[in-house]
């Protein structure tokens, strides 16, 4: 699975986009962006997945570049209870499916 | 949507005693199901991929003896914690795929269960 860059951190202000970026120049034809989040003490939550296409459901926004070779996650009006890791992973869909966590994002939503 | 559910949700036991921890899936068959370690402030780390009908599959490192895992149908995996110790104190996560895993369909992931060794 293609290997992903992701800030340490970032912090939003209540009700504003939080654009979250991650890197994935590696990334192989065939590999989805997953986005999952995980609030402390909770198991990772699904967000937004896509392969080439931008995505938009009712929790983000997935932007991903014409060469694949990064992406950005949007949450248009980011809240309080936003505050958590957000991870970015490329992987095969198909019947390898492990996940492969890397450090993640820590946003801060502030008030 | 799919729905993984993980039970115990927190244990605080003795060192020495064992520990079986819960996941299930709830509205969908899972043949495969994953388990994951969480130490505090690190990501998650994937133990082992437990298989329906047959034997887990361990990461490397990770003693197959002392982490039991058992995939008796298709809606339930098992992992005990033999002995835990102090050391073995960790948020543990289980996961499955969805049914159709050919599309890229994401992976729902249990609440977690904190396990206190004391």
């Amino acid at each position: 699975d293609a290997k992903t860059t992701q800030p340490p951190s970032m912090d939003c202000a209540e009700g504003r986009a939080a654009n979250l970026p991650c890197n994935h120049s590696t990334i192989s034809g065939n590999e989805y962006v997953y986005w999952y989040r995980q609030i402390h003490s909770q198991g990772p939550q699904y967000i937004i997945h896509g392969l080439k296409n931008n995505e938009t459901n009712e929790m983000a926004s997935l932007i991903i570049t014409e060469d694949r070779k990064s992406s950005t996650l949007i949450l248009p009006h980011a809240t309080l209870r936003d505050t958590a890791v957000y991870y970015c992973i490329v992987r095969v869909g198909g019947s390898n499916y492990k996940l492969t966590f890397g450090k993640g994002t820590l946003l801060t939503v502030n008030p | 949507g799919a729905v993984v559910s993980q039970h115990p949700s927190r244990v605080i036991c003795k060192s020495g005693t064992s520990v079986k921890i819960e996941c299930r899936s709830l509205d969908f068959q899972a043949t495969t199901m994953f388990w994951y370690r969480q130490f505090p402030k690190q990501s998650l780390m994937l133990m082992a991929t437990s298989n329906e009908g047959s034997k887990a599959t361990y990461e490397q490192g990770v003693e197959k003896d002392k982490f039991l895992i058992n995939h008796a149908s298709l809606t339930l995996s098992t992992l005990t914690v033999t002995s835990a110790h102090p050391e073995d104190s960790s948020f543990y996560i289980c996961s499955a795929p969805p049914e159709d895993r050919d599309r890229g369909q994401p992976q729902h992931f249990g609440d977690g269960t904190r396990l206190s060794i004391l």
